[in-house]
């Protein structure tokens, strides 16, 4: 199946520091990507939708300022977390959508703990 | 907008047995996809199974099967002949046909097996 690489898959960061996550798709072109916030023991929450080419759409209460993507190319979207802080600790995961299988199948990355200090 | 949820927190099964899940959504609309997808502790979001929401047919994957009630807006999966690999978190998922960018996930089932 269609493979979605996260990198890096834990990092740890001073405050104010900033974090780039990549998330890659391998063997598919993925015009859309999808980045998840996951807090201990919860459910995923949907960031922010990232398209190829065009600007992000963010959810309601995501700080676009605060969390960057870009999605560059068809295989590449990027989440950089700008001047971190503790409360942005948590596991953030990708998701990207395969065009060649249809709509509705998604293939996520092994996603990315953040901690911040 | 559309939720989903999932009533049982945490659920345990003896190998080999069988063991059902609990989803239900809310929504407004006719066509969608649900999902369930399974997230092991090496915390990968793996795709157990996928129904559509004109398809009367349950759909089955192997030990997988769902019962998708759409009058109930229930949609239930059940797994049988449990093994200890099984074990892991399980995430119902709803999706509008129409918006594809709008995912909903539950709080998610916890799955224990016992051996």
């Amino acid at each position: 199946g269609a493979v979605v690489s996260q990198h890096p898959s834990r990092v740890i960061c001073k405050s104010g520091t900033s974090v780039k996550i990549e998330c890659r798709s391998l063997d598919f072109q993925a015009t859309t990507m999808f980045w998840y916030r996951q807090f201990p023991k919860q459910s995923l929450m949907l960031m922010a939708t990232s398209n190829e080419g065009s600007k992000a759409t963010y959810e309601q209460g995501v700080e676009k300022d605060k969390f960057l993507i870009n999605h560059a190319s068809l295989t590449l979207s990027t989440l950089t977390v700008t001047s971190a802080h503790p409360e942005d600790s948590s596991f953030y995961i990708c998701s990207a959508r395969d065009r060649g299988q249809g709509n509705e199948k998604l293939f996520f990355g092994s996603g990315t703990q953040l901690s911040v200090l | 907008a559309q939720t989903v949820t999932q009533s049982q927190p945490e659920m345990s099964v003896q190998e080999a047995e069988t063991v059902t899940l609990s989803c239900t959504y809310d929504t407004s609309e006719s066509d969608y996809y649900l999902f369930w997808y399974k997230q092991p502790p090496s915390r990968q979001m793996i795709l157990v199974i996928r129904q559509e929401a004109y398809k009367q047919q349950n759909a089955t994957e192997n030990r997988f099967s769902v019962n998708f009630q759409k009058a109930a807006k229930s949609f239930s999966l059940k797994i049988s002949d449990s093994q200890l690999g099984d074990a892991a978190m399980y995430f119902c998922a709803y999706r509008n046909t129409y918006n594809n960018n709008d995912m909903r996930f539950g709080a998610g089932t916890r799955l224990t097996v016992k051996p």
